[in-house]
Parts: C-alpha cells; structure tokens; sequence
C-alpha cells in the first residue's frame, strides 16, 4: 500500500500569508494525485486534480506542483475561507487510493 | 447542482447489518463509478468500495472484502453499501463520493455508523 505522508500536521499563519503543504509518496505514484480542502460540518471539497490541474471554481491562489513522490499545495495569499483541512488522495492503481493524514492550516 | 446524501447510519452490535444510503440528484448515477471512503475517529480518511459505471464492476479494499457489498438502484438514483458481520473498527463516518477519471469531484456529509454493544 502506497503511504502518504502530509507535512507538517499543523500551518500556522495569518491571513494574506503563502501556505506551502506537502505531501510525500511511499514510492512514485506519477500523476495521481488530488488535494481537498475540508471544513468542520461540510463534505471534502476537490481542489487540484492530476497534481495541478484546478478543479471547477477553483480560484488561481491554489496551485498544485511535484512529481514522482514529492508534491506540494501553495496557497499563494491566504483568504480567510483558506483555514481549514488539507489532505492529499493518491490513486495510482484505481479504484485503489490511499489519503494522507492531512495539514490544518490555522489562524496564526 | 451535484449533491449527495448520505442516509441509514446508526448504532449497532458487533456482528450486525446495516445498509447505507446515498441519493444523487443533478446527475445520473449510471454516468458515473461511485464510492465509499470512510473515516474512523481520530483516523484518516479509506477508500472502501467502488462501483464502475456499467453498475456491475465492484472492487473493496482488503479490509471489508466479503462482509460489504456496493450497489445502486438506478430507477431511485441512489448508492448503497450493505455491511454485514460489522465489527468495532467498522465504526466511522461513512461517505459517498462520486468518481471522475479518478478524482472524487463530489462527496456526501456522511453517515456515522457506531458499531458498539
């Protein structure tokens, strides 16, 4: 099983700061990865699909980089309905994924 | 609009049954593959089933192989998880989400199922 490790588990920022999330793979999953965003009481919500690619309504401060085993989330200038859970989804060998632990991005 | 909803969760005893529910509405379920994903307290989110679009290809993660077992009624345009022989580490939040070219584009709030005597 391919392991995701999210880091760090907490980012603590202020508002209009760039959040760098990270998610490294247990081995290369080439192009298979997506990153959601989840808030308390709502369900996960698709953000970068195919390691970069924005999904639908996405805004442009979201961007999605890496390759191989090493990918990272840049949040370019946090708004303040950015604060909230981060978790990476690998899917390398569909239907059969693993999701990282997650990164909470919180108000410094 | 695309939503999903998830029913049927509850409290049950080790070695019961439970069924799970999850309406779709803005888009036909036989257009799409749907899954289940779940979350455990205090534990990650894991990819449970999956059931192709033609409604007839099913694959289950290790951990719920033979005792789940996905469907859809495509005249009620709903998902279904039936869970048999449930035990303490089947409790979780349990959601739907629906599958496009691998990414799950949509998910449900979830249901929580409390497996416990």
């Amino acid at each position: 099983e391919i392991v995701l490790t999210q880091s760090p588990a907490t980012l603590s920022l202020s508002p209009g700061n760039r959040a760098t999330l990270s998610c490294r793979a247990s081995q290369s999953i080439s192009s298979s990865l997506a990153w959601y965003q989840r808030k308390p009481g709502q369900p996960p919500r698709l953000l970068i699909y195919g390691v970069s690619n924005r999904a639908t309504g996405i805004p442009a401060r979201f961007s999605g980089s890496g390759s191989g085993t090493d990918f990272t989330l840049t949040i370019s200038s946090l708004e303040p309905e950015d604060f909230a859970v981060y978790f990476c989804h690998q899917r390398s060998s569909w239907p059969r994924g693993t999701f990282g632990q997650g990164t909470k991005v919180e108000i410094k | 609009e695309v939503q999903l909803l998830e029913s049927g969760g509850d409290l049950v005893q080790p070695g019961g049954s439970l069924r799970l529910s999850c309406a779709a509405t803005g888009f036909a379920l036989s257009t799409s593959a749907m899954n289940w994903v779940r979350q455990a307290p205090g534990k990650g989110l894991e990819w449970v089933s999956t059931l192709g679009s033609s409604g007839t290809d099913t694959y289950y993660a290790d951990s719920v192989k033979g005792r789940f077992t996905i469907s859809r009624d495509s005249s009620q345009n709903t998902l279904y998880l039936q869970m048999n022989s449930l035990g303490v580490e089947d409790t979780a939040v349990y959601h739907c989400a629906r599958d496009v070219k691998g990414v799950f584009d949509c998910w449900g709030q979830g249901t929580l199922v409390t497996v416990s005597s």
